[in-house]
């Protein structure tokens, strides 16, 4: 059973830069067929897709978000990261890691349980 | 365009039938997937593909597509099927994800 765990402080301060690790297990980061996702949910709002990693180093990231996003991986501690510069209030979120399955049809299969990070002085 | 379009909020009453519905360009090309979100948890994936369910998800969810448009079913309503539901697919580009706003169902 895949598992994935999200990381990272809760609280940062405006302008600086939120940094989130997820680190998976029962599964290998390197299967093929499997992208490695950032989803973030504001309090009672919608969710918002941040962007993705293949275990390659490939990367793609949400339009709006992609000149404040970077999106890592490690595949020897089998983790990966989002790194969200220049940090305000509107970055406050709870933040998701999860397994997109690209084996068929797309779907996230596999998700953490969310880490609330609150950007404030 | 990047957009899903779901309805805000659905009621059914208890034991009946309801659809939820979302409407997007991309979804003339890519299929959709919806997740449950109850209060306070995670997502979950309820249907995927043309109509496909992860193991656990009960058989009264079922999903189609038709056009730009793509529905998630729940035959036989259940008070536990309160929650939000989200549509998700790709943009137009196929490169990007893009969620729809969600719709609350409300279990009367």
């Amino acid at each position: 059973q895949v598992q994935l765990q999200e990381s990272g402080p809760g609280l940062v301060k405006p302008s600086q830069t939120l940094s989130l690790t997820c680190t998976v297990s029962g599964g290998s980061i390197s299967s093929g067929g499997y992208y490695w996702n950032w989803i973030r949910q504001h309090p009672g709002k919608g969710l918002e897709w941040i962007g993705y990693i293949y275990y390659s180093g490939s990367t793609y990231y949400n339009p709006s978000l992609k000149s404040r996003v970077t999106i890592s991986v490690d595949t020897s501690k089998n983790q990966f990261s989002l790194k969200l510069s220049s940090g305000t209030a509107a970055d406050t979120a709870v933040y998701y890691c999860a397994r997109l399955s690209r084996r068929g049809y797309d779907s996230f299969d596999y998700w953490g349980q969310g880490t609330l990070v609150t950007v404030s002085s | 365009s990047s957009e899903l379009t779901q309805d805000p909020a659905v009621s059914v009453a208890l034991g009946q039938t309801v659809t939820i519905t979302c409407q997007g360009d991309s979804l003339r090309t890519y299929h959709a997937s919806w997740y449950q979100q109850k209060p306070g948890q995670a997502p979950v994936l309820v249907i995927y593909g043309k109509n496909s369910r992860p193991s656990g998800i009960p058989d009264r969810f079922s999903g189609s597509s038709s056009g730009n448009t793509a529905s998630l079913t729940i035959t036989g309503a259940q008070a536990e099927d309160e929650a939000d539901y989200y549509c998700n697919s790709r943009d137009t580009s196929g490169n990007h994800l893009v969620f729809g706003g969600g719709t609350k169902l409300t279990v009367l």
